[in-house]
């Protein structure tokens, strides 16, 4: 069973540009949540998303970002006219229900220049 | 808010040594506390839990209480291996019982252990 696999795993964006940051959750798994790291920091909750529906956005930045889990395929993180100091470590958890362990991906490191 | 607080890092220790991680929180409720593991190139790894008070979680000879009158969850372990070595990050879930997937991390700490 594979694990949950984030792609790319590093990703270069020029300020301004978009980036779209793809997360597939392990097989059997409709719970998705998303974490960013920044550097020296601890990981923030970001958002948490079943399939096709968004049950808490509470850590997403009001402008720029956001998420989707759609019914086919893997959930998607899109930041659009990114900045420099969105540049940090964004990681995936998936689980198969809420009260579960979230078992995370290996992240994908942002850099914007 | 919501928040978990690690001893700072990076800590480093020789083979055999004993380890104690400490990690204190401040949360509303009755929160669910974890400790998960980053190894180097890998996504972290649930290492341990604990659900109530009094709980105590262990795994690969870790252990963590949970320690409601001191709001805190330290980890430890008897004696480390240098395959010990990573970051540690002390977390908690206090979504109302739904959900073990929102959580809120410590900063983490750096372990290092030498032959």
């Amino acid at each position: 069973n594979a694990g949950v696999m984030q792609n790319p795993r590093h990703l270069v964006r020029r300020r301004g540009q978009e980036a779209r940051l793809r997360c597939s959750p392990m097989k059997g798994h409709s719970h998705v949540y998303w974490y960013r790291q920044l550097p020296e920091e601890g990981l923030k909750f970001m958002v948490y998303l079943q399939k096709e529906n968004i049950i808490d956005e509470s850590g997403m930045p009001k402008e720029r970002f956001s998420a989707e889990f759609p019914k086919e395929g893997p959930s998607i993180l899109r930041i659009q006219q990114v900045v420099r100091g969105d540049s940090a470590a964004y990681f995936c958890a998936s689980s198969d229900r809420g009260l579960a362990e979230a078992f995370f991906g290996q992240g994908t490191r942002l850099t914007v220049v | 808010g919501d928040s978990v607080t690690q001893m700072e890092g990076p800590v480093t220790l020789s083979e055999e040594a004993f380890l104690t991680i400490n990690c204190t929180y401040t949360a509303t409720g009755y929160p669910s506390l974890f400790w998960y593991v980053q190894y180097p190139g890998e996504g972290l790894q649930l290492l341990l839990k604990a659900t109530k008070a009094d709980d105590k979680g262990s795994n690969k000879g870790f252990e963590a209480t949970y320690r409601k009158e001191t709001t805190s969850f330290h980890l430890e372990k008897g004696s480390v291996q240098v395959s010990d070595s990573a970051v540690y990050f002390c977390a908690l879930s206090n979504a109302g019982g739904t959900s073990y997937g929102k959580l809120t991390f410590g900063q983490g700490t750096i372990l290092t252990v030498h032959p």
